[in-house]
């Protein structure tokens, strides 16, 4: 298994502002992923970061609104930005894991409230 | 584009009773499917893995299918406990072009009572 923490657990912020969520996994690994997981619905995945070269974006997610750093192989930040209520999620960092790399695992997740 | 439904959506079960949950998913040419728990307001623990090339897999009481060809997995809890109380999650992994992607169903919210 894979131990990820994330900071913070929870915030509140206000409209036009913008958070840093932090995540940190307990060994190397390649590829960090980050989702997002609006209410009631199931997790979406808003980008790959791999160290050392720029952050893959999914459809419907762009740079400027999900900044991602990925400065070593334990570390990775996801930045909100410019947040509306709209943004109000749990947001999931995500590694692989296991033979083949290829079972994933999470961490407890970002639960943001935008007023 | 890989399309992954779970049924029932919610389920209610007195504590002791075996069941089962479903998903299915659009696209068979999957590389594995992982079953995961999610207890309110927290992340996923993932419960079982299969592989495109295994039928099942079993931890403790539960027990995981797949039916690749024709796209179906299911999950069976037997001697339900109150503490099994969440919201389960199928995820298939395939191909999105340069990777590989994780496809979430909507879960399955189950409450088992006392």
């Amino acid at each position: 298994s894979a131990v990820i923490s994330q900071k913070p657990s929870r915030d509140i912020c206000q409209r036009g502002t913008s958070l840093t969520i932090q995540c940190q996994v307990d060994s190397q690994v390649t590829m960090m992923f980050w989702y997002r997981q609006q209410p009631g619905q199931s997790l979406t995945l808003i980008a790959t970061a791999n160290q050392g070269s720029e952050a893959t974006y999914e459809s419907g997610f762009v740079i400027d609104k999900f900044p991602i750093s990925r400065p070593n192989l334990t570390f990775s930040t996801l930045t909100v930005s410019n947040m509306s209520p709209e943004d109000s999620s749990i947001y999931l960092c995500s590694v692989e894991r296991g033979v083949s790399y290829n079972e994933q695992f999470f961490g407890p997740g970002t639960r943001l409230t935008v007023l | 584009k890989q399309e992954v439904t779970q049924i029932p959506a919610a389920l209610s079960v007195p504590e002791g009773e075996n069941l089962v949950l479903n998903c299915s998913f659009t696209d068979s040419a999957i590389y594995n499917l992982q079953w995961f728990r999610q207890d309110p307001g927290k992340g996923l623990t993932s419960l079982l893995l299969i592989q495109s090339s295994q039928r099942e897999q079993t931890s403790g009481r539960l027990n995981a299918s797949l039916d690749k060809s024709s796209g179906r997995s299911t999950l069976y809890i037997a001697a339900s406990q109150p503490g099994d109380s969440a919201t389960y999650l199928c995820a298939v992994k395939s191909s999105g072009g340069s990777n590989y992607k994780l496809t979430f169903g909507k879960g399955t919210l189950l409450t088992v009572n006392p």
